[in-house]
């Protein structure tokens, strides 16, 4: 059964520092891995797709890597801002787009 | 934005009702996937339609049923609700990989 983990739980950094947020996963059998990004109360943002062949995708000031056998992924976040005070969700695909998500990372950045 | 609606924003039912949520995906999407997220938790997948078929469920009994329509719209139903049932209801519309959520439905049980 895919588990997904996140670490940290909850983070709170100063503007302006560079952040790695962390996601394993127990099996490494997946079609791709995704990072999203909710605010308190709302729906879920697509951040970035990793597929399972790829290492990595960029957009903008985040970076997302896949290592699929040691089933861990991280999310790079450079030159943070207040604005990026969100939950971060990894979720992998095992198939089928049906999504398993991990329990997140609570982001606050503080000016 | 999406394009993935879903109504109501929130409701308020009792232990033992019965509630309907809705969801309407972009046109094309013939995907639709609908996740529950209890407070501070991550999205749980409930079940997934494809064409107007259920295409897998998740760990949730058969009180939580759904329907998909041609117009790419889609129901949860939820019968004999239990307090646990508290949530933010998602759905998630998908063509590929790429999968687009709504906003969500806040469901408070009482």
């Amino acid at each position: 059964k895919q588990e997904v983990t996140q670490i940290p739980a909850a983070l709170s950094v100063p503007e302006g520092e560079n952040l790695v947020l962390n996601c394993s996963f127990t099996d490494s059998a997946i079609y791709n891995l995704q990072w999203f990004r909710q605010d308190p109360g709302k729906g879920l943002t697509s951040l970035l797709l990793i597929q399972s062949s790829q290492r990595e995708q960029t957009s903008g000031r985040l970076n997302a890597s896949l290592d699929k056998s040691s089933g861990r992924s991280t999310l790079y976040i450079a030159a943070s801002q207040p604005g990026d005070s969100a939950t971060y969700l990894c979720a992998v695909d095992g198939g089928y787009n049906k999504l398993i998500f991990g329990a997140g990372t609570r982001l606050a950045v503080h000016p | 934005e999406t394009g993935v609606t879903q109504s109501p924003t929130h409701l308020i039912k009792t232990r033992g009702q019965q509630v309907t949520l809705r969801c309407s995906s972009q046109s094309g999407h013939n995907t639709v996937s609908w996740y529950q997220q209890a407070l501070g938790q991550g999205p749980q997948f409930i079940f997934q339609y494809y064409r107007e078929e259920e295409n897998g469920r998740g760990n949730f009994p058969p009180r939580f049923s759904g329907l998909q329509f041609p117009n790419y719209s889609s129901e949860l139903n939820v019968n004999a609700l239990e307090l646990d049932d508290s949530a933010l209801y998602l759905c998630a519309s998908s063509v590929g990989y790429e999968q687009y959520f709504g906003p969500g439905t806040r469901l408070t049980v009482t």
